[in-house]
């Protein structure tokens, strides 16, 4: 068991452009989750699924967003056509569907959109 | 609209001393309080968690007071070392695991 673990960790991109990230977690975890941190802030909801069924989306998850996770293992969160305030740190954490169960995020992906 | 608001936004602590940080939340209906250490370049880890059936949980050198008609939670880490240097955010959630809400965190730095 390697942790949660995300690619790229770092992307830069031009306004404008798709990006696509991709996250693995936990084998035995069944729920996954994406936050977005911006400089000084703390983790922002996006998104969240439990095996392949998203269950959750954020009001910050604006239709240039979407993320699947198909057969309930790697997820991927699509940006399309990039802006400037997409920015930020992209953490993609797991857990078990046990009451009382802490995430376990992964490194993140840094987004830099020019 | 912030659910957890978290206070203060940074802290400095000689190293040996008590750092002390403080959550307030809105939501009566969450009942999962944890505490995450996060350093620079790295994701947020999960370092204490409390549920409100209880006021006080300590592993290690860290604890969690919690008051719930204060609707108030805090992270006490004794003995603080230059190595607890890092950004603290609280968070809640209505069970252990639904979204977590994160608080705006508070950076400290132990000095010697």
């Amino acid at each position: 068991d390697t942790g949660v673990s995300q690619d790229p960790r770092h992307k830069i991109t031009k306004r404008g452009q798709n990006v696509t990230f991709r996250c693995d977690p936990i084998s035995e975890h069944n729920r996954l989750y994406w936050y977005r941190q911006t400089l000084g802030q703390g983790p922002e909801f996006l998104t969240y699924f439990q095996n392949e069924a998203q269950l959750e989306k954020s009001r910050l998850l604006s239709d240039r967003f979407s993320a699947e996770r198909p057969k309930g293992s790697f997820s991927t969160l699509e940006i399309q056509r990039t802006e400037q305030g997409d920015s930020a740190m992209y953490l993609c954490a797991s857990s078990l569907v046990v009451s009382g169960y802490g995430y376990t995020f992964g490194s993140g992906t840094r987004l830099t959109v020019v | 609209q912030q659910q957890v608001k978290q206070s203060p936004q940074s802290l400095i602590v000689q190293k040996g001393g008590i750092s002390i940080i403080n959550c307030a939340y809105e939501n009566t209906a969450f009942d999962y309080f944890p505490w995450y250490q996060q350093f620079p370049g790295k994701g947020p880890a999960l370092l204490i968690a409390i549920r409100p059936d209880v006021s006080e949980k300590k592993e290690g050198r860290f604890t969690i007071s919690f008051n719930k008609s204060a609707k108030q939670f805090s992270l006490h880490i004794m003995d603080s070392q230059p190595g607890d240097s890092a950004t603290y955010f609280c968070a809640a959630s209505l069970t252990g695991n639904t979204p977590l809400v994160f608080g705006k965190g508070t950076r400290l730095s132990v000095i010697a």
